[in-house]
């Protein structure tokens, strides 16, 4: 079966510092992988979007960034966290090219910036 | 593109009454449709998808939902909700053939009382 893992769970950084959250994905291939971010009573907003190693679009312009190392790791970053950036990161796959490509959620990371 | 309305941003219930959260959608092609739901400080679990056929879908923890196309409707429905029904419910749409992205609603934050 698949596995999504997310780490860490809750970080509190001070605005201006670095940020990098990790994604990985088990059990599966060349998965189309996802970014959102979840601010408070905003929804689901769309930050990156992968479709394999070293292939990603940019849903909203900011100061975060997206690489992808390796077939299965999703990594998001900061080079200076704003306050703004606070919020709860959700990374999800999917099947590529399936027919109806239900995506598959981890359990998210808190971000603080202060 | 596709756009996803769920007009109702929270909604209180007592135990074992019956519940509809509604969602709409906007979009110039076919679509699937989706059903999530969130725990608290937890990722997004999938309860049910829309993808042809039958437009009554059943999914997890008793929960249905009902395709309209011509009132580009997806309301979710429980006969009876139980106190570990509260939680978020997002809507999602993705378009039949177009992007493998998924367009999400807002959310509905159900909370039921006892």
């Amino acid at each position: 079966s698949q596995t999504i893992h997310q780490w860490p769970a809750t970080l509190v950084q001070p605005v201006g510092s670095p940020l990098s959250l990790e994604c990985t994905v088990e059990g599966t291939s060349n998965p189309n992988l996802y970014w959102y971010r979840q601010a408070a009573g905003r929804g689901l907003q769309l930050l990156f979007y992968s479709v394999g190693i070293g292939q990603i679009s940019s849903e909203v312009p900011q100061n975060l960034s997206a690489s992808r190392p390796q077939d299965r790791q999703f990594i998001l970053s900061s080079k200076k966290l704003l306050l703004s950036d606070s919020g709860f990161y959700l990374c999800a796959w999917s099947r590529a090219g399936g027919m109806y490509n239900e995506q598959f959620f981890g359990p998210g990371t808190r971000l603080t910036v202060l | 593109a596709q756009s996803v309305t769920q007009l109702d941003s929270q909604v209180p219930v007592f135990e074992e009454a019956p519940v509809e959260l509604r969602c709409n959608y906007s979009s110039s092609v076919s679509v699937y449709l989706f059903w999530y739901v969130q725990y608290p400080n937890q990722g997004l679990q999938l309860l049910l998808k829309y993808l042809s056929g039958s437009t009554l879908v059943k999914g997890i923890n008793g929960f249905e939902a009902e395709f309209n196309k011509s009132q580009t409707s997806f309301h979710l429905r429980k006969p009876s909700v139980h106190i570990s029904d509260t939680a978020e419910y997002f809507c999602a749409v993705r378009s039949v053939g177009g992007s493998e992205k998924l367009v999400f609603g807002k959310g509905t934050k159900l909370t039921v009382n006892p």
